[in-house]
């Protein structure tokens, strides 16, 4: 089945230490989006991808970096110049070039940073 | 620049009760819409669709049509169950732009 992996589900750290979150999509989409939510808050982007090797911050870039290396594969870290780090998640993929342009998430990666 | 206005929640029902969540959209061209549910602790899912005007989006007992004069695309059900609780997102995407603008999402609390 297509879709898209998120690991782990639930990550712990301590704060000052780097932490990367995976994220793997086999729809063959072009495009991979990294989000933030907090408890009862919508949806805040973080960065995206349109193409292998290019990516662009979102509205809330400072402290997390990425990489897109290949298609399917969209990495998301938060480094320690995150000041609050503790939120849930979300990595999304959709095609480009066709005008609708729908999301598919994962499940999601709760990271917990004490 | 594009925006979507959801009601706010949470909104709660019974049991059977008809559902209507309200979103409105500002838009320079002719956006895509749709509706995601996002169940606790997990992602979001795709709810339905609509591309152009006067289109109807379905999926399971849920509709929503896009409404151009009004600038409208609300969510409605005939008959809530307690597992349609669940957080609901409206968004839209313009053609010339593969980014989603997202509302702010509306929580939906269904007593048996």
């Amino acid at each position: 089945d297509g879709g898209i992996t998120q690991s782990p589900k639930y990550l712990f750290r301590k704060e000052g230490q780097n932490v990367t979150l995976s994220c793997e999509q086999n729809l063959n989409h072009d495009a991979m989006y990294w989000y933030r939510q907090d408890p009862g808050q919508g949806l805040r982007l973080i960065y995206y991808s349109q193409i292998v090797n290019d990516f662009q911050k979102g509205d809330i870039a400072e402290g997390y970096s990425v990489s897109r290396e290949k298609k399917e594969s969209f990495p998301l870290t938060v480094t320690s110049a995150q000041k609050n780090p503790t939120a849930f998640y979300l990595c999304a993929s959709s095609i480009t070039g066709t005008g609708v342009y729908e999301q598919y998430f994962g499940p999601g990666t709760r990271l917990t940073v004490t | 620049g594009d925006s979507v206005t959801q009601m706010e929640g949470p909104v709660t029902l019974s049991e059977e009760a008809f559902l209507t969540i309200n979103c409105t959209y500002t838009a320079t061209g002719y956006p895509s819409l749709f509706w995601y549910v996002q169940y606790p602790g997990e992602g979001l899912q795709l709810l339905l669709k609509a591309t152009k005007a006067d289109d109807k989006g379905s999926n399971k007992g849920f509709e929503a049509t896009y409404r151009k004069e009004t600038t409208s695309f609300h969510l409605e059900k005939g008959s809530v169950q307690v597992s349609d609780s669940a957080v609901y997102f409206c968004a839209l995407s313009e053609k010339s732009n593969y980014q989603l603008i997202w509302g702010a999402g509306t929580k939906l609390i269904i007593k048996p």
